[in-house]
């Protein structure tokens, strides 16, 4: 199993709509949590980290499901700025190294 | 501050052929890492450095080499380049490794292809 997990979408959606999605992790004693973003050919960038109790920056929302092993993000009032590829990292404890999920793509259009 | 930089940004190879991707940071970050990424997979750690002077295998090292003399530097070594080495390589760097990550950057990545 691997030790990040998102579906890999597309998810096409119409400008300024709502669009969610979720990424599973294996490891319950995982302690970072972050979404980065990455644009079509270029690198990953922060977007944001994921806290205990939920954090929002802007149109952005992170959530995070230690029960369940998830985290999740959500995208208020869609801009076409908004397509990109979203990784879920997670980091371990005593863990140098981050773990990157695949990537969920998200394609907002016009 | 320029961040992480990279070069070359593309690079073709014949196999058998060696090569060095470079990769410098000047943010003073100790920890720094390399990382391919191919399609459907994901970003997967070759090797990485927690300091100057030290280097460790992460998911995927064979066929690679590393080395960090300098804080900024940390140059990544192909040694015989196999068509199964075309990807996308990060170079990234970030503060510290503890318990709690802080940002990891990214440079803007080589695009190598072995023919």
């Amino acid at each position: 199993r691997k030790e990040v997990e998102q579906d890999p979408g597309p998810f096409n959606v119409p400008e300024g709509a709502t669009v969610a999605f979720n990424c599973t992790y294996s490891n319950s004693a995982s302690q970072s949590f972050f979404w980065y973003r990455q644009d079509c050919r270029k690198e990953p960038k922060l977007l944001m980290s994921v806290y205990s109790s939920g954090n929002e920056d802007g149109r952005f929302t992170a959530q995070l499901n230690r029960a369940s092993q998830y985290i999740s993000l959500l995208i208020r009032d869609s801009k076409l700025s908004d397509s990109a590829t979203y990784l879920c990292v997670v980091n371990n404890p005593g863990d140098y190294k981050l773990s990157f999920g695949a990537g969920t793509t998200v394609t907002v259009r016009a | 501050n320029a961040g992480v930089t990279q070069t070359p940004k593309f690079q073709v190879l014949k196999t058998g052929q060696s090569m060095t991707l470079q990769c410098a940071q000047d943010m003073n970050h100790e920890y720094m890492s390399w990382y391919r990424q191919d399609p459907g997979m994901g970003l997967r750690l070759i090797h990485y450095s927690v300091g100057a002077g030290i280097t460790d295998q992460g998911e995927v090292p064979n066929g690679y080499n590393v080395s960090r003399s300098t804080t900024e530097d940390f140059p990544l070594r192909l040694l015989s380049a196999a068509p199964s080495q075309t990807s996308v390589y990060f170079c990234a760097s970030r503060r510290d490794g503890g318990a709690f990550s802080n940002e990891q950057f990214f440079g803007p990545g080589t695009r190598l292809t072995v023919l």
